[in-house]
């Protein structure tokens, strides 16, 4: 089992929805990340926060906002998504920040968008 | 800029050994990573190595790591069909979020 918890599991959304995706650890990692994946493709970073900061934003499209809420929580809203977004979205911490710490990911989250 | 580079697939039959080869182009690359990912599942952190070694074991796995040649390598012994999965290289970076990654080798372990 992993311990960084994502939901939901599965979602299907139509191009004008709001809906939100949502990360969970309780290993007091300071840094999270939320990276997107294709089939077959490694995963591609889209932010980092860093405690609980945003810290990095790989020029992801404003209708991607991620919030985090507190040390343990991180979300990603949604609005207004294209069909070629649709991934698997990953969910990631670290206990630093630095070259040293190997990420935790979660189990994703498979977005489908209609 | 930094590139990490993976052959695609590997197939091996179950209780044979199997060696999946990473390359990559940062000379300055201090720690060295394996991830897992099986079907449906994120990417589990199986290994890693720092720069200052050439080898690591843990269990059936064994890390080899060539500077000199910015080669590295991952072998599992006695492979499983619990192993069929795709493994990735990465590069560790300053920032642990902007690490680079191999476009994953896919091993399909045969009974």
């Amino acid at each position: 089992d992993t311990e960084v918890t994502q939901t939901p599991k599965h979602l299907v959304m139509g191009m004008t929805n709001k809906k939100s995706l949502k990360c969970e650890q309780h290993m007091g990692h300071r840094a999270m990340y939320w990276y997107k994946q294709k089939a077959k493709k490694p995963p591609e970073l889209m932010f980092v926060y860093s405690y609980e900061k945003l810290s990095i934003n790989e020029s992801v499209p404003s209708r991607f906002s991620p919030e985090c809420p507190n040390s343990s929580l991180l979300n990603l809203h949604l609005h207004a998504l294209q069909p070629e977004d649709s991934a698997l979205y990953l969910c990631a911490s670290s206990q630093g920040q630095g070259v040293d710490s190997p990420l935790h990911f979660g189990n994703g989250t498979r977005l489908t968008v209609t | 800029g930094e590139d990490v580079e993976q052959s695609l697939f590997l197939s091996v039959r179950e209780g044979d050994s199997s060696v999946i080869n990473c390359t990559y182009t940062d000379s300055s690359s201090t720690y060295l990573y394996w991830y897992k990912q099986e079907p449906g599942a994120g990417l589990q952190l199986l290994t890693y190595i720092f720069s200052n070694m050439d080898m690591k074991q843990d269990q059936r796995l064994t890390v080899l790591l060539n500077k000199k040649d910015k080669h590295l390598s991952l072998r599992i012994a006695d492979t499983q069909t619990g192993d069929s999965a795709i493994y990735f290289c990465a590069e560790g970076h300053t920032n642990a979020g902007k690490s680079t990654f191999g476009d994953g080798t896919t091993l399909t372990v045969k009974p």
